[in-house]
């Protein structure tokens, strides 16, 4: 069974600050790995989507990276705002399901 | 731009009642998807469809049911409800399965509890 952990559950930065979130899985049979982005009270949007033969995507401030092999995934934010305050999820496609994992909850302080 | 639309927004429900989640979508998605969330927890997938008159279990059917009459709708059915099924549910749909890459959109969650 594909379990997904994601670490830290919980993060405060000062605004400016680049940093970086963590995802793993425990199956590397997957077909691709998704960030997302939840806002308190919304639903979640998509930020990134890489697929299982890529290494990295990258949109604005983001990057996200896959090592299939070790089951791990980076999603990368430079120079944090106050507007990336939300909790970001990864969810991994494999089998005919998506598996989400716990989400970490980012706070970006002014 | 509607995308994932679901009603209600909240509700309260009594124990071993039953009611209906509605979801709708307007971009001629083939996959729906019905997930809830409990606090701090990630999504766990309930049912999903592949098309109209197709449906199949995900992770946690147990007490739900769906049905797909149409391509827009995907409503979940919660019978006989408990204190166990409180959670914020979110239906979803994509133009093709995940695994071809396809973007996901979500609707913005049904808040539902069970007293």
């Amino acid at each position: 069974k594909q379990e997904v952990t994601q670490i830290p559950a919980a993060l405060s930065v000062p605004e400016g600050e680049n940093l970086v979130l963590n995802c793993s899985f425990t199956d590397s049979a997957i077909y691709n790995l998704q960030w997302f982005r939840q806002d308190p009270g919304k639903g979640l949007t998509s930020l990134l989507l890489i697929q299982s033969s890529q290494r990295e995507q990258t949109s604005g401030r983001l990057n996200a990276s896959l090592d299939k092999s070790s089951g791990r995934s980076t999603l990368y934010i430079a120079a944090s705002q106050p507007g990336d305050s939300a909790t970001y999820l990864c969810a991994v496609w494999a089998g005919n399901m998506l598996t989400f994992g716990g989400g970490t909850r980012l706070m970006v302080k002014p | 731009n509607a995308g994932v639309t679901q009603t209600p927004k909240f509700h309260i429900l009594k124990i071993g009642q039953s009611m209906t989640l509605q979801c709708t979508q307007d971009m001629n998605h083939n996959y729906m998807y019905w997930y809830r969330q409990d606090p701090g927890m990630g999504l766990k997938l309930i049912y999903y469809s592949v098309g109209a008159g197709i449906t199949d279990k995900g992770e946690v059917p147990n007490g739900y049911n769906v049905s797909r009459s149409t391509t827009e709708d995907f409503p979940l059915r919660l019978e006989l409800a408990a204190p166990s099924q409180t959670s914020v549910y979110f239906c979803a749909s994509s133009y093709q399965g995940l695994s071809s890459g396809n973007t996901i959109y979500f609707g913005e969650g049904s808040w539902l509890t069970v007293v």
